[in-house]
């Protein structure tokens, strides 16, 4: 099983910033099979960035995806109200399709 | 506009079976890879297993002793049931959409929660 390790825990940022996330892989994962998603509370994850670096339909350019093999990242520059929340890693190129333990965005 | 809703009790005794539906609209199931996905409170997301329109299916080895994953084409529906349910099995569960390996789940329903009680 592949263990996605993302940091830091929370992140404490003001609006404006810039947010840069961490998903570490224990072992080489495809960067075609590799996703970013967005939860507010009470609502279900939205697909922000696919392939790792591929905004999905709707997505605002302030966010983007880096990375390849075991590490990748995600950034939001210019950070809106919006964007604090929590960002869960997964990825889909082995079984079982693994999701790390999530980022908390909150506002400083 | 491609929409997911999950259905089922809200409420499952210890050692009994939970079963879910998820309903899809806007879209034929005869495509892609539908997949459940579970959430306990407070906590992270874990994915259960998926059915793919051909019938094939693959499940997270934590769980795959308990659960079947199967669709019903006639009804744009597919299901999950999961057996021998503990607490450890409460968890908001959610179905979503895979169309292809680099995608992504795009399309999620809003999530049910179940509680596994006595």
């Amino acid at each position: 099983e592949i263990v996605l390790t993302q940091s830091p825990g929370t992140l404490s940022l003001s609006p404006g910033e810039r947010a840069t996330l961490s998903c570490r892989a224990s072992q080489s994962v495809s960067s075609s099979y590799l996703a970013w998603y967005q939860q507010k509370p009470g609502q279900a994850p939205r697909l922000l960035i696919y392939g790792a670096s591929s905004r999905a339909t709707g997505i605002p350019d302030r966010f983007s995806g880096s990375g390849s093999g075991t590490d990748f990242t995600l950034t939001i520059t210019r950070l809106e109200p919006e964007d604090f929340a929590v960002y869960y890693c997964q990825q889909f190129g082995t079984s079982p399709r693994t999701f790390g333990q999530g980022t908390k965005l909150e506002i400083k | 506009q491609v929409q997911l809703q999950e259905s089922g009790p809200g409420l499952v005794r210890p050692s009994e079976t939970l079963s879910l539906t998820c309903t899809v609209s806007g879209g034929s199931i005869s495509r892609h890879h539908w997949n459940w996905i579970r959430q306990p409170p407070g906590k992270g997301l874990e994915w259960i297993g998926y059915v793919y329109y051909s019938g094939i299916t693959d499940y997270n080895p934590s769980l795959k002793s308990r659960i079947t994953i199967s669709l019903d084409t006639s009804k744009n529906q597919f299901s999950l049931t999961l057996t021998s349910v503990t607490a450890a099995d409460t968890a908001v569960y959610y179905c979503a959409r895979l169309t292809c390996w680099g995608c992504g789940f795009d399309y999620w329903g809003q999530g049910t929660l179940v509680t596994v009680s006595s």
